[in-house]
């Protein structure tokens, strides 16, 4: 069965610092990867994926995913965070005509 | 142009009452989904249409009846509420089932059971 796990409920950072949110993933087969982000009483937005090909992925806002096949591990990085990223964050893993989620980490970035 | 857009935002209602959630895409995909969001923000897919087709079903009570009348639309009905259904309520939609496309989500309907 295809699953994904993030084991931190919540990743506190301070604001101008990089910022790294961590997911690894159990699948059969390739994996099709995905971050999403849900600010406050909003639906999820996309920020990325991997599908294939460079293990290095960029996405919206600044945010970049490194997949790492040997650590089963697609973890999410931004470089310098701003106040404005904290929200929830959840990895994905796309089964067929359906996507698991993990259980979401929630950031906050301290100004 | 609202994307994906879901309506009521909000649902208060009582225990037994039946109750239905509104969901419209804009985007011509031909998969659209249904999540549940718990008060601890678990998301669980609990529905899955293709080419209004249900695809999955991932075991969830017939009180929810799920109906795509069309390709751009996914509505839930859901019957004899229980305080359990209290949660907020999600339609997404993607392009391809199969594929590898992202999904969109909808704002979101905030279902409250008393």
């Amino acid at each position: 069965a295809q699953s994904v796990a993030q084991p931190e409920d919540q990743v506190n950072v301070a604001e101008g610092n990089p910022l790294t949110v961590k997911c690894t993933y159990s699948v059969s087969g390739n994996p099709y990867l995905f971050w999403y982000v849900q600010y406050p009483n909003r639906g999820l937005q996309f920020l990325l994926k991997y599908i294939t090909g460079d293990n290095l992925v960029k996405g919206s806002y600044g945010f970049e995913a490194e997949f790492n096949k040997s650590q089963t591990s697609f973890h999410l990085k931004k470089p310098s965070a701003l106040v404005s990223d904290s929200a929830l964050y959840f990895c994905a893993v796309k089964g067929t005509y359906k996507y698991i989620f993990g259980t979401g980490t929630r950031l906050k970035v301290l100004a | 142009d609202t994307a994906v857009s879901q309506t009521p935002k909000y649902l208060v209602t009582q225990m037994g009452n039946d109750k239905s959630i509104k969901c419209e895409q804009n985007l011509g995909h031909d998969t659209m989904y249904w999540y549940k969001q718990d008060s601890k923000k678990f998301l669980k897919i609990m529905f899955s249409y293709n080419n209004k087709e249900l695809i999955i079903n991932e075991t969830v009570p017939n009180r929810f009846s799920p109906k795509s009348p069309d390709k751009a639309h996914l509505n839930l009905h859901i019957n004899s509420l229980e305080l359990g259904d209290s949660a907020v309520y999600f339609c997404a939609s993607s392009q391809g089932g199969q594929g590898t496309y992202e999904q969109y989500f909808g704002p979101g309907t905030r279902l409250t059971v008393t």
